[in-house]
């Protein structure tokens, strides 16, 4: 099956810095691949969603200059959490599809803990 | 997007069956019915997509009835393992975004 990464699998950090998270698909092209923050038992929360080489599309009440989405190739997306707040602190997953998947099938990274102290 | 709605929380014991129902009453016509599986810290994990009737998989079966107004998830012969979250959601062919309802925790004791 298609296999998503993400990079780094925990990261704590000091609040006001940024922090980069990376996903990567590794053996298929991702055209599409999306970003969902979950807090301890809760549900997936969709954050945005980007296309390669397009400007990603935030879901209502996440802010854009806050959580910048780059999706510069078709294998990579990074998601940065700029000026990070403990507030942030979340796990995130990102999750992608290829031409070929089907609408309803995603495949998604194993997650990033995010910690900001 | 249709709403799921499906209950909160189940527990079962190891070799049982266990059917998880999702009700999404207004399910559109070009909507498919899809079931994830999350484990703690970890991403979802596809399972199990279907339109209609019955669909099986080697890990579950998929139960639609004709309105298609619900959904049963069974996972024959549960193990330790499966306990996890399991999620039910109506994804439009159309669209491209997955909206997670709140999920149903299943635990499974020896």
């Amino acid at each position: 099956g298609a296999v998503v990464s993400q990079h780094p699998s925990w990261v704590i950090c000091k609040s006001g810095t940024s922090v980069k998270i990376e996903c990567r698909s590794l053996d298929f092209q991702a055209t599409t691949m999306f970003w969902y923050r979950q807090f301890p038992k809760q549900s997936l929360m969709l954050m945005a969603t980007s296309n390669e080489g397009s400007k990603a599309t935030y879901e209502q009440g996440v802010e854009k200059d806050k959580f910048l989405i780059n999706h510069a190739s078709l294998t990579l997306s990074t998601l940065t959490v700029t000026s990070a707040h403990p507030e942030d602190s979340s796990f995130y997953i990102c999750s992608a599809r290829g031409p070929e998947t089907s609408a309803h099938e995603q495949y998604f990274g194993p997650g990033t803990r995010l910690t900001v102290t | 997007l249709a709403k799921t709605t499906q209950p909160i929380s189940m527990d079962s014991y190891e070799g049982q069956e266990v059917n998880i129902t999702c009700s999404h009453n207004n399910i559109a016509t070009n909507d498919y019915i899809t079931w994830y599986q999350q484990f703690p810290s970890q991403g979802p994990r596809f399972i199990i997509q279907g339109y209609k009737t019955k669909v099986t998989n080697e890990v579950a079966s998929l139960f639609i009835p004709a309105d298609r107004k619900s959904s049963t998830l069974s996972l024959p012969r549960v193990s330790l393992s499966d306990t996890a979250v399991y999620y039910c959601l109506v994804v439009n062919t159309g669209f491209q975004k997955l909206v997670f309802g709140t999920g149903t925790r299943l635990l499974v004791s020896p």
